[in-house]
């Protein structure tokens, strides 16, 4: 049974547009959320991550937002460069060992 | 840098052979993880081990055991190869400190075909 869905298997934005990845997750005992990113042939990177006690966390170009109450959370890539085109995972943890990822969204970023 | 290697990026292997699959890590990492990709089925846990000789299976261990003899090392054995396994594997790990326990490196993976 998926415990995190990405129910958008790809997503289009253009260059310098804001792109927003969404994952969904059903077991409200996880604590903590990363977003991976992923290229062919290569192994996934970490990108950014957050607690459950926060709502937001921000790097440069990239902005997690967490709503505990719709058990929801959104990557926002802003301004979206060719350089993102990649798979991104979500993934969550409720014990600190294994993560539960989603499927990913291939996300294409064109000029 | 954390580094982990895997000892093949690609591999091609018959149906019925054994198989191993090696990973290394260098940052004294206490959890280690194999996971496989396939298309539209995202990553999937095989096994983990969360300290030398310890083992747990994830979600997906049935035709796959693990090894784990010293803490920088995790293998990764398909007793019998399947035409099912063929699929990217991909190792990781991870420490235990709190602040770190939950980031997992991942290695460059490897891609195996079973024919």
């Amino acid at each position: 049974d998926q415990q995190v869905k990405q129910n958008s298997p790809s997503l289009s934005v253009q260059e310098g547009r804001i792109s927003i990845l969404n994952c969904d997750y059903t077991n409200s005992m996880f604590d903590y959320f990363l977003w991976y990113k992923k290229y062919p042939a290569e192994g996934p990177t970490f990108l950014i991550s957050i607690s459950s006690i926060k709502d937001k966390n921000e790097d440069g170009r990239f902005t997690v937002f967490l709503n505990k109450s719709a058990k929801h959370l959104s990557l926002h890539i802003v301004p979206s460069q060719p350089g993102d085109s990649a798979v991104y995972f979500c993934a969550a943890s409720n014990s600190g060992y294994a993560l539960n990822f989603g499927k990913g969204t291939s996300l294409l970023v064109t000029p | 840098d954390v580094k982990v290697t895997q000892s093949s990026r690609y591999l091609v292997k018959r149906t019925g052979e054994k198989v191993f699959l090696e990973c290394v890590q260098d940052m004294d990492h206490e959890n280690m993880f194999w996971y496989r990709q396939d298309p539209g089925l995202g990553l999937r846990l095989i096994y983990f081990s969360y300290d030398v000789k310890m083992k747990e299976k994830g979600d997906i261990p049935e035709g796959y055991s693990v090894s784990r003899e010293k803490k920088e090392r995790f293998s990764l054995i398909l007793e019998s190869a399947s035409t099912n396994q063929t699929s990217m594997y991909l190792c990781a790990s991870s420490s235990i400190r709190w602040q770190d326990s939950y980031e997992q490196y991942f290695g460059p993976g490897t891609r195996l075909t079973v024919t």
